[in-house]
């Protein structure tokens, strides 16, 4: 069974600081999705890394994509209040891209 | 460009009462799928339509029926809800190719008595 693990959960963190949401995943795959979801609402795409090594920026949020570790990050620089929100990265498999498996989500509270 | 719809936002059932959510999209998409999100878990994929005429089991399609009406239209079926099924559901869409992302609707939250 694939298992998409997020860590932390939970991120309560002062405007202005750097954090690292991190995901692991555990079976093979070079393609990572991720998501935000602000409170009763849907999910929004953020980033899609499609190779080992790739990086993408968006504004004070960063991902990168380590498929020799299984891992991708989320790196937050110098947050602000408008980050807040659930993050979730989501991975398919090889063998059937259609099938997509989501982490249970970082809960990220940035405090004025 | 409306995206994803979904129908009804909410809706409460009882215990063994069936109903269908809708879902639409007008983004020409190709694959079409059905989530549930429960409190503090990520998304668990119930059912997915890689194309018009297929439909295929997800981690967690017991319970549910799926049809894919056609291109644009795929429906999701509880033929007798149980409290366990309590959740929001969300559908998404995407062009059906290796690296492409999903797109999400708005979400129906149902309450199961």
């Amino acid at each position: 069974e694939l298992k998409v693990e997020q860590n932390p959960l939970f991120l309560s963190m002062q405007e202005g600081k750097n954090y690292t949401i991190y995901c692991n995943y555990s079976t093979t795959s070079d393609r990572l999705y991720w998501y935000r979801q602000d409170p009763g609402k849907s999910l929004e795409s953020l980033f899609v890394l499609l190779s080992n090594g790739a990086v993408k920026q968006e504004g004070r949020l960063m991902a990168s994509l380590d498929t020799k570790a299984r891992l991708s990050t989320l790196h937050i620089t110098a947050a602000v209040h408008d980050l807040s929100a659930t993050y979730f990265c989501a991975v398919d498999i090889k063998r059937n891209f259609n099938k997509f498996y989501f982490g249970s989500g970082t809960k990220l509270n940035v405090k004025p | 460009n409306a995206g994803v719809t979904q129908t009804p936002k909410f809706q409460v059932l009882k215990t063994g009462q069936s109903m269908t959510l809708q879902c639409a999209q007008d983004m020409n998409h190709n694959s079409m799928y059905w989530y549930r999100q429960d409190p503090g878990m990520g998304l668990r994929l119930i059912y997915y339509s890689a194309s018009e005429g297929t439909t295929d089991k997800g981690e967690v399609p017991n319970g549910y029926n799926v049809s894919r009406l056609n291109k644009r239209e795929f429906s999701l079926r509880l033929e007798s809800a149980a409290p366990s099924q309590t959740s929001v559901y969300f559908c998404a869409s995407s062009v059906n190719r290796a690296k492409e992302t999903q797109y999400f609707g708005p979400g129906t939250r149902l309450l199961v008595l």
